[in-house]
């Protein structure tokens, strides 16, 4: 299975912070990567998927980056609705794997 | 709009078996390249891929193969799974979502399964 390693575990930031969370893959995923937000006692909805796309609905201060096995979700300008877990997926090799997830709070 | 909402006991022992069902609306298991997905989440922790139906097949995590049925009732647009030994490790919230081999469009709520004796 693909490793996936998602950095940092936790993460406090200011509102109006620009954040970056990073997701290495044990292998070229080829980009075939999405993002999730899950905000505490929800289930995760899609942020970015194919690396860089934004799926409908979503802010545009959430991008997405990266190629081979780096990747990086930056959220610019902070909203107090971004507090949420942040997971990784890749779905280029069976079966699709998750990273560890990243809790995002504020300072 | 796709909604899904899954279903199934809150609480079993350990070895019985689980059966959960994914209701879901605003689109069709029928469509070609469509695909259901069961996907589960110990509290606090990551996420884990089951099982998925996607153009009449079915898929599962090699991990977890051996406990693991995904079927389909078309009809009722619904999708079943069957977990069988379940143990207190198996405790977790689990989600059904629309697709297969790419992002997962749309959750359900999620239902939570507690198994202890």
């Amino acid at each position: 299975d693909i490793q996936m390693t998602q950095s940092p575990a936790s993460l406090s930031a200011s509102l109006g912070e620009t954040v970056t969370i990073e997701c290495r893959a044990s292998e070229d995923i080829y980009s075939n990567l999405a993002w999730y937000q899950q905000k505490p006692g929800n289930s995760p909805q899609l942020l970015i998927y194919d690396a860089n796309s934004l799926a409908d609905g979503v802010p545009s201060r959430f991008s997405g980056s990266g190629s081979g096995t780096q990747y990086s979700l930056k959220i610019n300008s902070l909203q107090s609705e971004d507090v949420a877990s942040y997971f990784c997926q890749q779905y280029n090799n069976y079966p699709d794997t998750f990273g560890a997830g990243t809790k995002l709070e504020l300072k | 709009q796709v909604t899904l909402k899954e279903s199934g006991p809150g609480m079993l022992q350990p070895s019985q078996t689980l059966s959960l069902t994914c209701t879901f609306s605003g689109t069709s298991l029928s469509t070609s390249n469509m695909g259901l997905s069961w996907l589960r989440q110990p509290s606090g922790k990551g996420l884990e891929w089951l099982a998925s139906i996607w153009n009449n097949d079915n898929y599962y995590n090699p991990s977890l193969r051996s406990r693991l049925t995904i079927s389909k009732e078309t009809s009722k647009n619904q999708v079943l799974l069957k977990f069988t030994s379940m143990e207190p490790a198996d405790t977790a919230t689990y989600y059904c979502a629309w697709g297969y081999g790419g992002p997962f469009d749309y959750w359900g709520q999620g239902v939570m399964v507690t198994v202890s004796s």
